[in-house]
């Protein structure tokens, strides 16, 4: 079984601050990374994943994330928000052979100007 | 564009009422998935069906059961509408079971009165 844990419910920043949302996960195998994003009144979608290669995978509106396999870790970093950034964001684990996805807790940003 | 559609944005029951909540997708998608979203909870899984009529249980499938007749629809049912099920609930869907993203649906808004 998997479980993930989103460390911040809430965290307000700046704009054009940098951000860091963290994601820690416990799984007894390996497992598919994701990042999704649910902005206001919508459902959500898919921001970025990690499958394998590369530790560090980029989405195309300037977000990253970074694998840690020793900290069991994925957290998400943006380096200058904008406040269409302002969203909930959802880490989420999957095994490779599986399809069910176990989400965190979910993490509000709010980018005020 | 993958479009997932849910037949209602809110909702309002009454307590004991049998309660439909119905998702179509249109994009021949093998699985199809019902989530419930609650504040501080993340994203819980209901249940999932991974082709016509076959269906199986997530982690909170009390209260709840589903239907798929057709492989584009997929319905969320509560036999018997309790105040706890006051919720979010969010319908997604991917091609296969190697998929590695989940497209969800803007979600429906269930409150039970």
């Amino acid at each position: 079984a998997q479980s993930v844990t989103q460390l911040d419910s809430q965290v307000p920043v700046f704009e054009e601050a940098p951000v860091e949302l963290r994601c820690n996960y416990s799984s007894s195998v390996s497992v598919y990374l994701f990042w999704y994003v649910q902005y206001p009144n919508q459902g959500l979608q898919l921001l970025l994943k990690y499958l394998s290669g590369s530790t560090l995978v980029e989405s195309i509106n300037g977000f990253e994330a970074e694998f840690n396999k020793s900290q069991t870790s994925f957290h998400l970093r943006k380096p200058s928000v904008h406040i269409s950034d302002t969203a909930e964001y959802f880490c989420a684990v999957r095994p490779p052979g599986g399809s069910r996805l176990t989400f965190g807790e979910g993490t509000q940003l709010t980018v005020n100007p | 564009d993958v479009k997932v559609t849910q037949s209602s944005r809110y909702l309002v029951k009454r307590t004991g009422e049998k309660v439909f909540l119905e998702c179509v997708q249109d994009m021949d998608h093998e699985n199809m998935f019902w989530y419930r979203q609650d504040p501080g909870l993340g994203l819980r899984l209901i249940y999932f069906s991974y082709d016509v009529k076959m269906k199986e249980k997530g982690d909170i499938p009390e209260g709840y059961s589903v239907s798929r007749e057709k492989k584009e629809r997929f319905s969320l049912i509560l036999e018997s509408a309790s105040t706890n099920q006051t919720s979010m609930y969010l319908c997604a869907s991917s091609a296969s079971l190697g998929s590695y993203e989940q497209y969800f649906g803007p979600g429906t808004r269930l409150t039970v009165t």
